[in-house]
């Protein structure tokens, strides 16, 4: 149990293009997800974190007409990245909170590596 | 700020040892403490959560144990196989930043046969 996927796992895409990555829970419910971008030999940086049937919040800094987030439902969240450029790449990563669990316990999905050319 | 430091940040143990890996924050007003790892180029795995009520847990040969006094929690590895070798996070929630994780920069493990 308790799996979140992502997709794509790799995206290459040409300089002002938008690309959108999608994270689900498979198998459980996520009133909550969180997003994160990762650099090279560095740690996640928290992006914003997307509510179910509500807007996003972002991190300070963190442009939010660049990242377009959606939540439209409990097991769906999606990442869009407007007008892409060559600084956008990186490594992106979602996680969801289960909405059952009292812990708070967060599931990582695998992770988009974004390439923009 | 909320802060967390991790110690090493790097680690190098031939196969077979017990290690400590560290992880140290700034607000004891934590929710929850988790340890994961991640493989070059992959999302995380969860390891262990310890909610701020409990002092340790234990999955397998992994034990994480939580003193909120002192700020601190370590992952214990036992008996290491360069099947572990990975960076180890640890990341907290809690305080004012409640419901967000705030990582560690990470211990990078190898673990040499």
């Amino acid at each position: 149990g308790a799996v979140v996927s992502q997709h794509p796992s790799w995206v290459i895409c040409k300089s002002g293009t938008s690309v959108k990555i999608e994270c689900r829970s498979l198998d459980f419910q996520a009133t909550t997800m969180f997003w994160y971008r990762q650099f090279p030999k560095q740690s996640l940086m928290l992006m914003a974190t997307s509510n179910e049937g509500s807007k996003a919040t972002y991190e300070q800094g963190v442009e939010k007409d660049k990242f377009l987030i959606n939540h439209a439902s409990l097991t769906l969240s999606t990442l869009t990245v407007t007008s892409a450029h060559p600084e956008d790449s990186s490594f992106y990563i979602c996680s969801a909170r289960d909405s059952n669990l009292v812990s708070g316990e967060q599931f990582f999905g695998p992770g988009t590596r974004l390439t923009v050319l | 700020k909320q802060e967390v430091t991790q110690i090493p940040a790097a680690l190098s143990v031939p196969e077979g040892e017990n290690l400590v890996l560290n992880c140290s924050f700034t607000d004891s007003a934590i929710y929850n403490l988790q340890w994961f790892r991640q493989d070059p180029g992959k999302g995380l795995t969860s390891l262990l959560l310890i909610q701020s009520s409990q002092r340790e847990q234990t999955s397998g040969r992994l034990n994480a144990s939580l003193d909120k006094s002192s700020g601190r929690s370590t992952l214990y590895i036992a008996a290491s196989q360069p099947g572990d070798s990975a960076t180890y996070l640890c990341a907290r929630t809690g305080g004012t930043s409640y419901g967000k994780l705030t990582f560690g920069q990470g211990t990078i493990l190898t673990v040499h046969p």
